[in-house]
């Protein structure tokens, strides 16, 4: 199985910070990776797909990058509604695995 | 409206079988590959199950094989997970879930597993 490796695993940040989450994988996974907000008690959001390319109606601070083993989502202005676990997902094989999950938090 | 709704879920006692399913509205159900998702209270995310469109291909999570049944009923338009043996861990709220070019996910439903 492919394993992500989501770092960091938390994060304590301001309004109007640029803040940037990574995840690597064990193995190349081309540019299937997608990047997801989850707020509690609700369903994870996709913001990301194709490792850089924004989701319909997702603001444009939200940003992606990388491709094979290396990933980026990096928000380049944090608002007060973005405080929330963000996630990474691959989707290259069958078995689907996700990065642990980074905890933004606001400082 | 494009929407997945989950049911089924509940409190079951460990060993103890339940069948969620997850109703599709708003799209063409039948050409999309489904997943189940879970996630245990206060962790992450967990890839339950895939089923292809069809149903003919079908994976499971290792924690979960021999125990859980994915299918799917495409004039229905729903799917399922049937889940038996029911263990603690399994306690989680699953999502079903639509995931690569085509994603939406359900709202969840919560699963307990306790006596």
């Amino acid at each position: 199985d492919i394993q992500m490796t989501q770092s960091p695993s938390s994060l304590s940040a301001s309004v109007g910070d640029r803040v940037t989450i990574t995840c690597r994988a064990s193995q190349g996974i081309r540019n299937d990776l997608g990047w997801y907000q989850q707020k509690p008690g609700k369903a994870p959001k996709r913001l990301i797909y194709a490792a850089s390319s924004l989701q319909s109606g997702v603001p444009s601070r939200f940003s992606g990058s990388g491709s094979g083993t290396e990933f980026t989502l990096t928000i380049s202005s944090l608002q007060p509604e973005d405080f929330a676990t963000y996630y990474c997902l691959q989707h290259n094989s069958y078995s689907i695995t996700f990065g642990q999950g980074t905890r933004l938090e606001i400082k | 409206e494009v929407q997945l709704v989950e049911s089924g879920g509940g409190l079951v006692q460990p060993g103890g079988s339940l069948r969620l399913s997850c109703a599709a509205s708003g799209f063409t159900f039948s050409s999309y590959e489904m997943n189940w998702v879970r996630q245990a209270p206060g962790k992450g995310l967990e890839w339950v199950s895939y089923i292809s469109s069809s149903g003919s291909t079908i994976y499971y999570a290792d924690s979960v094989k021999g125990r859980f049944t994915i299918s799917r009923d495409n004039a229905k338009n729903s799917l399922y997970l049937q889940m038996n043996s029911l263990r603690a861990e399994d306690t989680a709220v699953y999502y079903c879930a639509a995931i690569g070019a085509f994603d939406i996910w359900g709202q969840g439903t919560m699963v307990t597993v306790s006596s």
